[in-house]
């Protein structure tokens, strides 16, 4: 079965700086997406970046862009610009052709001014 | 507005009495999915649906069941609760996996509490 990993449970970072997450997955499939979600502490999940796995290139969203390595298996999201609204939990997940999904255990990411 | 509901959003219950909690989407769904949020675990699974009258366990299913009668509704139920149930329950809904832009929209969540 699929599984997806998160290795920092906590980071933080200076508003302005750049900081990165990860997060790692081990599958057999090759057709899959990867995502990344917020959850504030309004609890709603809201939709960060996705990356599709037969696509090569990294996805980005303004601020935030994504390390896809496909054949190591990770998915990193990097933050740039910090801003004190991105402090929130995020979730990396990945979602087969089979249509399950699977959620790493989040990081909690704080912002200091 | 494109949406997720999910009512109640907070329930408090006792072990053993039945309870439902109900989940609409207005988007012409065909995936919808129930998942359990508990502290260093993420998001799990309980169980999803890819069209009406088709349910497939996830990774938690015990204790819980589902059906899917209609294409935007999908209601879950704990027949017996118990405390290990105790969650934050979200449901959500997305097109197929091959159907292109397939996010997946969450309802707001539901915080369930079984005393």
């Amino acid at each position: 079965a699929q599984t997806v990993t998160q290795s920092q449970p906590e980071m933080s970072v200076q508003e302005a700086e750049t900081v990165t997450l990860s997060c790692t997955y081990d599958t057999s499939e090759s057709d899959y997406y990867l995502f990344w979600y917020k959850q504030p502490p309004s609890r709603q999940m809201i939709l960060v970046i996705r990356q599709e796995a037969y696509k090569q290139q990294n996805a980005t969203e303004n601020r935030f862009s994504v390390n896809f390595q496909k054949a190591a298996k990770s998915f990193s999201l990097k933050i740039s610009d910090s801003q004190l609204g991105d402090a929130a939990m995020y979730f990396c997940a990945y979602r087969s052709a089979l249509n399950d999904m699977r959620f790493g255990a989040g990081t909690r990411l704080t912002v200091k001014p | 507005e494109a949406q997720v509901t999910q009512n109640p959003r907070y329930l408090i219950t006792v072990t053993g009495k039945k309870l439902t909690v109900t989940c609409s989407q207005n988007m012409n769904h065909e995936y919808m999915s129930w998942y359990r949020q508990d502290p260093g675990l993420g998001l799990r699974q309980i169980y999803y649906s890819m069209n009406v009258e088709v349910t497939d366990k996830g990774d938690v299913p015990e204790g819980y069941k589902v059906s899917r009668k209609e294409k935007r509704n999908f209601p879950l139920i704990l027949e017996s609760p118990s405390p290990n149930q105790t969650s934050l329950y979200f449901c959500a809904s997305s097109r197929l996996f091959r159907a292109g832009y397939n996010e997946q929209f969450f309802g707001p969540g539901t915080r369930l509490t079984v005393l």
